[in-house]
């Protein structure tokens, strides 16, 4: 079964350091791979996917992340911490039986000044 | 372009009273279509997903139904409403197919309801 873990829920980080938030993924077959963040009181966005191209994936807001097979990770990562970087990072995993995502739990991300 | 609606925004509803929540999408046909909970300090629960008309597929046994009467149109409902339904509830669409990474889903602004 497919499934992904993210490593706590919340993260602080202080303005202009770096941003390192964790998922790893456990799947049988080559998995599509997405971050989404939540800004408080909205919907989800779409940050960036992995879907078997290039292993470093660049998505919006300066954000990055890195597929590594080996250790079954996707974190996401951000040079630089803005303020209106604060929100709430979800990682999720297509589902390979019914193409579904499933979700992390979450991390919130906050920056201090 | 693609763009996916729902309201309302915010809603306070007594305990006992229906509930009635509509998302629409706009310049995309036949849609997978979801409705999900995040609960207060908690992640995303899928509720309920649409592979097309009168198609609804519920992940979790609840108080909750959910309808689809047109392509892209989907509704969220309950007859009576209990205090643990309190949360805030996403709509969001999405295409499935086997090419590359086109799975990715497309949320609404979502409704936060509180049932008192």
């Amino acid at each position: 079964a497919q499934s992904v873990t993210q490593l706590g829920s919340h993260v602080s980080v202080s303005e202009g350091a770096l941003v390192l938030l964790r998922c790893n993924y456990s799947s049988s077959v080559p998995p599509y791979l997405f971050w989404y963040v939540q800004y408080p009181n909205q919907g989800l966005q779409l940050l960036l996917k992995y879907t078997s191209a290039a292993t470093l994936v660049k998505g919006i807001n300066g954000f990055e992340a890195e597929f590594k097979k080996s250790e079954t990770s996707f974190h996401l990562t951000k040079p630089s911490a803005h303020m209106s970087d604060a929100a709430e990072y979800f990682c999720a995993v297509r589902r390979d039986s019914n193409y579904q995502l499933i979700w992390g739990a979450g991390t919130k991300l906050i920056i201090k000044p | 372009s693609q763009t996916i609606h729902q309201w309302p925004a915010t809603l306070v509803q007594p305990v006992g009273s229906p509930l009635s929540l509509e998302c629409t999408v706009e310049g995309t046909s036949n849609p997978n279509l979801y409705w999900y909970r995040q609960a207060a300090g908690r992640g995303l629960q899928l509720l309920f997903y649409s592979v097309g008309i009168g198609q609804i597929s519920s992940e979790v046994p609840q108080n909750l139904s959910a309808s689809r009467p047109q392509d892209r149109q989907f509704i969220l409902s309950s007859k009576k409403l209990l205090l643990s339904d309190s949360g805030f509830y996403l709509c969001a669409w999405s295409t499935i197919s086997q090419g590359l990474g086109n799975t990715e889903a497309f949320f609404g602004q979502g409704t936060r309801l509180t049932v008192v």
